[in-house]
């Protein structure tokens, strides 16, 4: 069975610091990934995506990407509070037909 | 990012009644579109993979009959869920999938359900 793993937290970092979330997939084969974030009551918002090794940065946001390891990461920098939420990370499967998401960090920043 | 819309956001209806839950890519075509389920405090899940023009894939467990998946047309998913019980309250949320992008979804904003 194809999964997504992370860490259902919650996990806590005081406001203006790092927050880093990890994930790690088990289908060698998949291209490419995503991370979602979805505020309580909400649908989840696509916040970025990646498909080569490395890091890709957006704004605060940085996806970093190791397919050896099969581990993707997301890094908040300056932490605000309304960067509390839960975040997804998602994979594509292998086909490409479908997207698997990890069940999600809790984040909480706080003051 | 592309728009994807839900209608209704809520929906609160008698047991035994059926509710259809439209999803419309705005911006995009979308020739495949997603059907979630996700209960309070629990991580989402893929209930269904509904690809345009022809019959929906649903996840093991979850019943065909009772989850009526139509795909029309390149904009527009459609989930009926047919004689609905308190046990199908929950929160439905389509996703599209923008080709284009590198396969990246985009999800509603979700269809809050609650069954009497």
């Amino acid at each position: 069975q194809k999964e997504v793993e992370q860490n259902s937290g919650p996990l806590s970092v005081p406001e203006g610091a790092i927050a880093s979330l990890n994930c790690t997939y088990s289908d060698r084969g998949s291209q490419s990934f995503f991370w979602y974030r979805q505020y309580s009551g909400k649908s989840p918002e696509l916040i970025m995506f990646i498909y080569s090794n490395g890091d890709k940065e957006d704004g605060r946001f940085t996806a970093q990407l190791n397919k050896a390891s099969q581990y993707v990461s997301l890094l908040i920098r300056d932490s605000q509070p309304s960067d509390s939420a839960t975040y997804l990370c998602a994979v594509s499967d292998s086909s490409a037909s479908k997207i698997i998401f990890g069940s999600g960090t809790r984040l909480s920043i706080r003051p | 990012g592309a728009v994807v819309s839900q209608h209704p956001s809520r929906v609160i209806c008698k047991s035994g009644t059926s509710v259809k839950i439209e999803c419309r890519s705005l911006d995009f075509q979308a020739t495949t579109m997603f059907w979630y389920r996700q209960f309070p405090k629990q991580s989402l899940m893929l209930m269904a993979t509904s690809n345009e023009g022809s019959k929906a894939t649903y996840e093991q467990g979850v019943e065909k009959d009772k989850f009526l998946i139509n795909h029309a047309s390149l904009t527009l998913s459609t989930l009926t869920v047919t004689s609905a019980h308190p046990e199908d309250s929950s929160f439905y949320i389509c996703s599209a999938l923008d080709g284009l992008h590198q396969e990246t979804q985009y999800f509603g904003p979700g269809t809050r359900l609650l069954v009497l």
